[in-house]
């Protein structure tokens, strides 16, 4: 399986932006890059994904290098909400765009918003 | 749409027992899979499945066991309980292709004493 890297935790002030950055040097071409997070005693809950572009969704950013070998999910102006565990995912597929079922997880990255 | 519904969402076992985590998705998709979470950790691959009558093992699948014999339902079984499988499951469901979202269960938290 294709592996993420990303700091361990990071810390925010409200109201300002968070950009969680994620290492992924071993992506192959129809590797989706995929976000979660998950808030204290909840599920993950699916952010956004990309592959080639730069992404955006009413809940955040995703800006994907050229060389697709790392990315970065943008927070534009973090709220206390947003703490929680962010996890980046490769999603593996075929040529077709056909997954091949299983989502890995790592460790993921502890976000901190300071009021 | 009530998505991903897991049940018990509490559970404490005895050693040694044996019990059933239930997971269904009413979303129609074709990819389900189990997850355990210990404190601190990410999220480990139990099993998963990519269709009916398909499973397959993840990760970490020693003591458990899951059969996929409808679109909707993929349970998962806990053949003796020990205290190493104390722990969160979560249950998701994600359709088939990789451009899509997975949606997670709100989790089982089990005790095993």
């Amino acid at each position: 399986d294709a592996k993420t890297t990303q700091p361990n935790s990071m810390e925010s002030n409200e109201e300002e932006p968070v950009h969680l950055p994620c290492n992924h040097s071993t992506i192959s071409g129809t590797d989706y890059i995929h976000w979660y997070r998950q808030l204290p005693s909840q599920g993950p809950e699916y952010v956004i994904h990309g592959l080639t572009s730069n992404v955006n969704n009413r809940m955040a950013s995703l800006a994907i290098a050229e060389d697709r070998k790392s990315s970065t999910l943008i927070l534009h102006r973090a709220t206390l909400r947003d703490a929680a565990v962010y996890y980046c995912i490769l999603r593996e597929s075929n040529a077709g765009g056909t997954s091949y079922g299983k989502l890995t997880f790592g460790q993921g990255t502890i976000l901190t918003v300071h009021p | 749409n009530a998505g991903v519904t897991q049940t018990p969402k509490f559970q404490v076992l005895k050693t040694g027992q044996s019990m059933t985590l239930q997971c269904a998705q009413d979303m129609n998709h074709e990819y389900m899979s189990w997850y355990r979470q210990d404190p601190g950790m990410g999220l480990r691959l139990i099993h998963y499945s990519v269709g009916a009558g398909i499973t397959d093992q993840g990760e970490v699948p020693n003591g458990y066991n899951v059969s996929r014999s409808t679109t909707e339902d993929f349970p998962l079984r806990l053949l003796s309980a020990a205290p190493s499988q104390t722990s969160v499951y979560f249950c998701a469901s994600t359709p088939r292709a990789a451009n899509t979202e997975a949606f997670f269960g709100q989790g089982t938290r089990l005790t095993v004493v």
